[in-house]
């Protein structure tokens, strides 16, 4: 059974840093495509940006990009969503999911990681 | 960039109505689109890819139309299960977009 278990809740000050993760089973983790999707308090999907774990190739969102860093250690089957200074405004949502080859949209999702960030 | 305009925004319907969801493309993206429902606290799940295929076991009454820039999704009689948020996504090219979601919700 595909698989994608995303890191629990997280509630950080300002300023802090935080890497949330998602780790794939069932499925080999280096042949797919794995995006990451923000979803604040009410509102809607937005698409951020997204890793291929066989060899690190990453494209982001012109929104995103500079504001958070998309990795993956493809040893342990996991993609990484990082802040290096969080602001109120990342409170949101986090989703990872698994991009389908050939077709290109995303037929797995994780739970989802919420991150609160509050001082 | 590629924008996805959806519409409506919210819909209120009854048990047994048929509804339509659209989403509109800025350029032209062949049949690279997929649509989602996402229930209330949940993560999106996927219901029809490129465009008018149906993913494995979701019902019938779920259909996908469309190529270009307009599409749509069908839902032929509304279950109580199915009052939920509707989302399209392009992904015709790099970075993917959304619609902004239509929510469905019970008249």
């Amino acid at each position: 059974e595909v698989q994608l278990v995303q890191s629990g809740a997280e509630v950080k000050k300002p300023g802090e840093s935080l890497k949330i993760s998602c780790r794939g089973s069932g499925f080999t983790f280096t042949n797919y495509w794995i995006g990451w999707v923000r979803q604040m308090p009410g509102k809607g999907l937005e698409w951020m940006g997204i890793i291929y774990p066989g060899d690190s190739d990453t494209t982001y969102s012109p929104s995103f990009k500079g504001q958070v860093t998309i990795s993956a250690d493809k040893s342990i089957s996991t993609a990484y969503l990082q802040w290096s200074s969080l602001k109120a405004s990342d409170t949101a949502m986090y989703y990872c999911a698994r991009q389908t080859p050939f077709i290109g949209d995303f037929d797995s999702w994780g739970q989802g990681t919420l991150v609160t960030v509050s001082s | 960039d590629i924008q996805m305009t959806q519409s409506p925004f919210s819909l209120s319907a009854s048990v047994g109505d048929r509804v339509t969801i659209t989403c509109r493309a800025s350029q032209g993206i062949s049949n690279d689109l997929g649509w989602y429902q996402q229930k209330s606290g949940k993560a999106p799940k996927r219901l029809i890819y490129a465009a008018s295929s149906l993913q494995s076991g979701v019902p019938s009454r779920f259909s996908g139309s469309g190529s270009g820039t307009e599409f749509t999704l069908t839902i032929s009689s509304l279950q109580p299960e199915d009052f939920a948020t509707y989302y399209c996504l392009q992904h015709n090219g790099y970075p993917r977009s959304f619609g902004q979601g239509t929510k469905l919700e019970i008249k």
